[in-house]
């Protein structure tokens, strides 16, 4: 699959500011972009996904931002709160031979939120 | 919503055998399911695309005599790491995709810890 580039590797935030990360993304194919959260030892969740005919979504403290022109997508998560402590992993779609599509996962960002 | 089940959650096995890692869509079908490997404080790598009823697709430098995938039904697949090594040891994850495509969804197992002693 293509590359997903993500950005910082690391996040320390004071609870209550606003986190941002963000992923480019080089296949001009995908169309569909989701967010994980991965607490330690745990599943990654799907916490908000945007589709290629959308520019924004927003789901309460969390938002996140498509430029389909310059292949890149970002997450905001705004009033942060130390339950937001996690590692985020943005991804985005390709097609996989043979078998439709799959995700690509950037290398993720670790959220620390201190009280 | 989707569920998607994993076993074993974590298994230690002596080096040279076999490890055989469940994954279970519990309320939906999946004709696709994808095998995921993840090292510590790293991504999640694609290793394999699951597909039922026909064979599995790897990714660029995975050994599909190493890592056997079988997807007998639209619910289960499994992955079977063959005469397993140290270097093995990995946190394996798998996800499923309902049918009809990929907005529809993308549901994670829990994962399976491997150690290989």
């Amino acid at each position: 699959g293509e590359n997903v580039e993500q950005h910082p590797s690391t996040l320390s935030v004071q609870e209550g500011d606003s986190a941002v990360i963000k992923c480019t993304y080089s296949d001009s194919a995908s169309n569909y972009f989701p967010w994980y959260k991965q607490e330690l030892g745990k599943r990654p969740q799907l916490i908000i996904d945007i589709r290629s005919n959308v520019g924004e979504k927003k789901d309460q403290r969390i938002a996140v931002t498509l430029n389909k022109t310059a292949k890149h997508f970002s997450l905001h998560i705004t009033e942060t709160q130390p339950e937001d402590s996690a590692v985020y992993f943005c991804a985005a779609s390709f097609a996989s031979p043979n078998s439709g599509y799959a995700l690509n996962f950037g290398k993720g960002t670790s959220l620390l939120v201190t009280p | 919503g989707a569920v998607v089940s994993q076993h074993p959650s974590r298994v230690i096995c002596k080096s040279g055998t076999s490890v055989k890692i469940e994954c279970r869509s519990l309320d939906f079908q999946a004709t696709t399911m994808f095998w995921y490997r993840q090292f510590p404080k790293k991504s999640l790598m694609l290793m394999a695309t699951s597909n039922e009823g026909s064979k599995a697709t790897y990714e660029q430098g995975v050994e599909k005599d190493k890592f056997l995938i079988n997807h007998a039904s639209l619910t289960l697949s499994t992955l079977t790491v063959t005469s397993a090594h140290p270097e093995d040891s990995s946190f394996y994850i798998c996800s499923a995709k309902p049918l009809g495509g990929l907005s529809d969804g993308y549901t994670f197992g829990s994962g399976t810890r491997l150690t290989v002693v």
